[in-house]
């Protein structure tokens, strides 16, 4: 059974940094083609795709946001870390982590989502 | 704006069929044969429906079917069903410099 499940603050200050982590279970990210991702999604509006990482470390990364984006992985935690900077309220958001299976550009297996505010 | 274009809203009654379309570019929709399409019912994640523009996962209904034709893609739903009535995206991932994914404004399925 494939699991992805978000986790990190519900509620952050302008300026600040956001660290997000997604644990997941039921499949490796070493296997090759394999990859996790973040998308976000602001309320009433569409999904945005933010970064992914690969079974070999190979990273991608929205364009408008790249100069704001980490994303790292430990596999043997299971473990995928989204690293925002400098947020702002327009940020506020549903951040959701997915996987990419190692056969299909695609995204299979989604979390259930962690609503993240940005307010002083 | 959305690098996919979607209608806003659609709608139909229980057992007639509705069509979604997705406008994309010779870069993502055109270009490749990796449409995807998501369901995202009211206060859920999304689920996957539709991959490589016409491919279900195990365990989709086959009410669900997805087409392209050029740069637009389609998604089909037929017998409509009243637990159908939520929202879909559309998605293409993108060879370019970047390679990632793009995802369409989604659109508002009504079953009335």
């Amino acid at each position: 059974q494939i699991t992805l499940k978000e986790s990190g603050p519900t509620l952050v200050k302008p300026t600040q940094t956001l660290t997000l982590t997604c644990t997941f279970s039921g499949f490796s990210l070493s296997t090759i083609g394999v990859g996790v991702g973040w998308i976000r999604q602001p309320p009433g509006k569409a999904l945005e795709f933010l970064t992914l990482i690969y079974y070999n470390g190979d990273q991608r990364y929205s364009p408008s946001l790249k100069n704001r984006l980490t994303i790292t992985s430990d596999t043997s935690k299971n473990q995928v870390v989204l690293t925002m900077t400098d947020m702002d309220p327009v940020d506020t958001a549903t951040y959701y982590c997915a996987r990419r299976p190692s056969s299909w550009y695609t995204l299979d297996f989604w979390g259930q989502g962690t609503f993240v505010t940005v307010s002083s | 704006q959305s690098a996919l274009t979607q209608p806003a809203s659609v709608s139909g009654s229980p057992g007639q069929s509705i069509t979604i379309s997705c406008t994309g570019t010779s870069s993502d929709v055109g270009g490749y044969n990796y449409v995807s399409w998501f369901q995202q019912l009211p206060g859920k994640a999304p689920k996957l429906i539709i991959y490589d523009v016409t491919k279900r996962p195990s365990g989709v209904s086959n009410r669900f079917s997805g087409s392209k034709s050029g740069s637009t893609a389609s998604l089909t739903i037929s017998g409509l069903q009243t637990e159908d009535d939520g929202d879909y995206y559309c998605s293409s991932y993108t060879f370019t410099s970047t390679s990632n994914w793009v995802f369409g404004g989604g659109t508002r399925l009504t079953v009335l």
